[in-house]
């Protein structure tokens, strides 16, 4: 079955260490997406990359840092200097950059900080 | 700048009952392109719809209708009969036709709980 992986699903963190989420499709899609979502809120993009060995920073790239080196992959790294990063992070994909094609999202990973 | 507005933060209904979701956004473009995404407990957003500016025929699908008016800047979601499983967050989200993917646009979020 096509989809998006994402792993683990929860992850905890101590304060001044860096995480790596991982992000996986099988979808054969170009572009893909990093969002934050906060309870009651919508979802925020942080990074996101059109192509292998590209990527873009989004609204709120503070603090995080990404890799493209595959199509299928694109790992978030939550660094130190984030300093709220506690949230619940969604990996997302679309067939194609543009405007009107829908994006498919993974079951996200929620990173607590301790 | 786009904006998505969910002004219903959260809505109770019991079993059976029929729910409208609103959904009001602002964009200056003329060709857009409107999304609903349902987020269950599980946390994965599901894509449920997709509508073109251009095209304003109302849509059903099973229990599930999208009601898209632009004179009003609205694209609301009535659910039918709503069931238990329908418990979840819902996200209505705006793209340009111009923008990339980069550019979508969620609104807060309306959560719907159906008790049995």
């Amino acid at each position: 079955d096509g989809g998006i992986t994402q792993s683990p699903k929860y992850l905890f963190r101590k304060e001044g260490q860096n995480v790596t989420l991982s992000c996986e499709q099988n979808l054969n899609h170009d572009a893909m997406y990093w969002y934050r979502q906060d309870p009651g809120q919508g979802l925020r993009l942080i990074y996101y990359s059109q192509i292998v060995n590209d990527f873009q920073k989004g609204d709120i790239a503070e603090g995080y840092s990404v890799s493209r080196e595959k199509k299928e992959s694109f790992p978030l790294t939550v660094t130190s200097a984030q300093k709220n990063p506690t949230a619940f992070y969604l990996c997302a994909s679309s067939n194609g950059d543009r405007g009107y094609n829908e994006q498919f999202f993974g079951p996200g990973t929620r990173l607590t900080v301790l | 700048a786009q904006k998505v507005t969910q002004a219903q933060t959260e809505i109770s209904v019991v079993e059976k009952e029929d729910v409208t979701l609103d959904c009001v956004y602002e964009t200056r473009d003329t060709t857009y392109y409107l999304f609903w995404y349902k987020q269950p407990p599980s946390g994965e957003l599901v894509f449920l719809i997709r509508r073109n500016s251009f095209d304003e025929q109302n849509e059903i699908s099973g229990r599930y209708s999208w009601n898209f008016q632009k004179s009003t800047s609205s694209f609301n979601f009535t659910i039918t009969a709503s069931q238990v499983v329908d418990s979840a967050v819902y996200f209505c989200a705006l793209s340009g036709r111009d923008n990339y993917g980069q550019n979508f646009v969620f609104g807060p979020g309306t959560r719907l709980s159906v008790l049995p």
